[in-house]
């Protein structure tokens, strides 16, 4: 079966440095996204990883390992506006996207 | 620039009634999507078009049908509406290619009494 894992929700402290898992189990992989998705809003695209590494972005950095089944989306620098949900979501073999749940990450001032 | 458009944004059905939800994109995109959204739930793929006059089965399709008659619009139906189905749907838009991102609307609250 196709199985993503995040944790529920996660806290941190603005300013602060948090990383955000992504464990995946799917039939295939042609791909990984995060977004990001507030309160009552609509998601939003932030990243798109296909090879194993780290790609980086601003203040936003993802990373992927194939062999693993593991990604991590890694926020620097905690804004209160980065509180949100965090979406994984892989695009499988039939070139489906299958989504995690979220991780809903909460910043503390 | 308005991007994805849907409407309504909230609606309150009786179980039994029919409604269509309408998607507009302006961004010229090849595919487009309806998903729902539950809580505790990854996003669930209803059904998709990837080009005018098209329309393939999702995830979850039972209970909905689609149209894609112009290339801006993906209509989404709801033939008997069933307490199960209250959601909230969002409708979604890309370039050709399923590894393009996905630009969302702002979503349709839907309760179904």
């Amino acid at each position: 079966g196709q199985n993503i894992d995040q944790p529920t929700e996660m806290t941190a402290t603005e300013g602060a440095i948090v990383q955000i898992n992504c464990t995946y189990q799917t039939s295939g992989f042609n791909g990984l996204f995060w977004y990001q998705q507030h309160a009552g809003e609509a998601p939003t695209f932030l990243s798109y990883n296909v090879l194993d590494g780290l790609e980086e972005k601003g203040r936003f950095s993802s990373f992927l390992s194939r062999s693993k089944g593991y990604s991590y989306l890694l926020l620097k620098e905690l804004q209160m506006k980065d509180s949100a949900s965090y979406l994984c979501a892989i695009l499988d073999s039939n070139y489906q996207l299958i989504w995690g749940a979220g991780t809903k990450l909460i910043i503390k001032p | 620039n308005a991007g994805v458009t849907q409407t309504p944004k909230f609606r309150v059905l009786k179980t039994g009634q029919s409604m269509t939800l309408l998607c507009a994109q302006d961004m010229n995109h090849e595919y487009m999507y309806w998903y729902r959204q539950d809580p505790g739930m990854g996003l669930r793929l209803i059904h998709y078009s990837v080009g005018e006059g098209t329309t393939a089965k999702g995830e979850v399709p039972d209970g909905y049908n689609v149209s894609r008659l112009k290339k801006q619009n993906f209509l989404l139906g709801l033939e008997s509406a069933a307490p199960s189905q209250t959601s909230v749907y969002f409708c979604a838009s890309s370039q050709q290619g399923a590894h393009q991102p996905q630009h969302f609307g702002d979503g349709t609250r839907l309760s179904i009494l």
